[in-house]
């Protein structure tokens, strides 16, 4: 009963290193999706993906790329971080075409800071 | 534009009160939904409840109750004989059904802290 696992849970990045953030989820949804959560904010989607080989934008993407070679992870790569990067980054899945329909499932996050 | 707006940033409360946690929205769709998650001190995001445009009838779910009124824009979420375990950050979140092709694009708002001291 893993549900959406997000590794690590923790990572401290110098400025212009690279690292990925994975994500897998073992209920067969096919939409998954990245958002990040900065201090006192509410969560803003980066990426989403609504099945193995389709990803697109949402609305704060640039810095980062996804990947979905798999219905089960959905990694998200940054190449270049930079301290605007430090935040706590969520993955989440969803059954349903739209998030109406079906309510998303989160992960625990992984808190990154980058200096 | 679309927007939700949780005007009160930090609540505390003493066991067993009853607290209201406000939510505004603004969205130029007709049809739309509108979630709550609960986000407790461990840092995972729990899916509370769902809620279309169409039906503004009242949900009640244990101590948890929903207010969902068209006419102020609002859904409100109240929690009765409220208790330690409520402690949260509490986030009203919106999506509309034809926002821009952008699926799972919920819109949250910034989130309520919500503190129950013993």
């Amino acid at each position: 009963n893993a549900g959406v696992t997000q590794t690590p849970k923790f990572r401290i990045l110098k400025i212009g290193q690279s690292m990925t953030l994975q994500c897998t989820q073992d209920m067969n949804h096919n939409y998954m999706y990245w958002y990040r959560q900065d201090p006192g904010m509410g969560l803003k989607l980066i990426y989403y993906s609504v099945g193995a080989g389709i990803t697109d934008k949402g609305e704060v993407p640039n810095g980062y790329n996804v990947s979905r070679s798999t219905t089960e992870d959905f990694p998200l790569r940054l190449e270049l971080a930079a301290p605007s990067q430090t935040s706590v980054y969520f993955c989440a899945s969803s059954y349903g075409a739209r998030s109406y329909n079906s309510p998303l499932h989160f992960g625990n996050g992984t808190r990154l800071t980058v200096t | 534009a679309q927007k939700v707006t949780q005007a009160q940033t930090e609540i505390s409360v003493v066991e067993k009160e009853d607290v209201t946690l406000d939510c505004v929205y603004e969205t130029r769709d007709t049809t739309y939904y509108l979630f709550w998650y609960k986000q407790p001190p461990s840092g995972e995001l729990v899916f509370l409840i769902r809620r279309n445009s169409f039906d503004e009838q009242n949900e009640i779910s244990g101590r948890y109750s929903w207010n969902f009124q068209k006419s102020t824009s609002s859904f409100n979420f109240t929690i009765t004989a409220s208790q330690v375990v409520d402690s949260a950050v509490y986030f009203c979140a919106l999506s509309e059904a034809n926002y821009g092709g952008s699926q799972g694009n919920l819109i949250f708002g910034k989130g309520t802290k919500l503190s129950v001291k013993p």
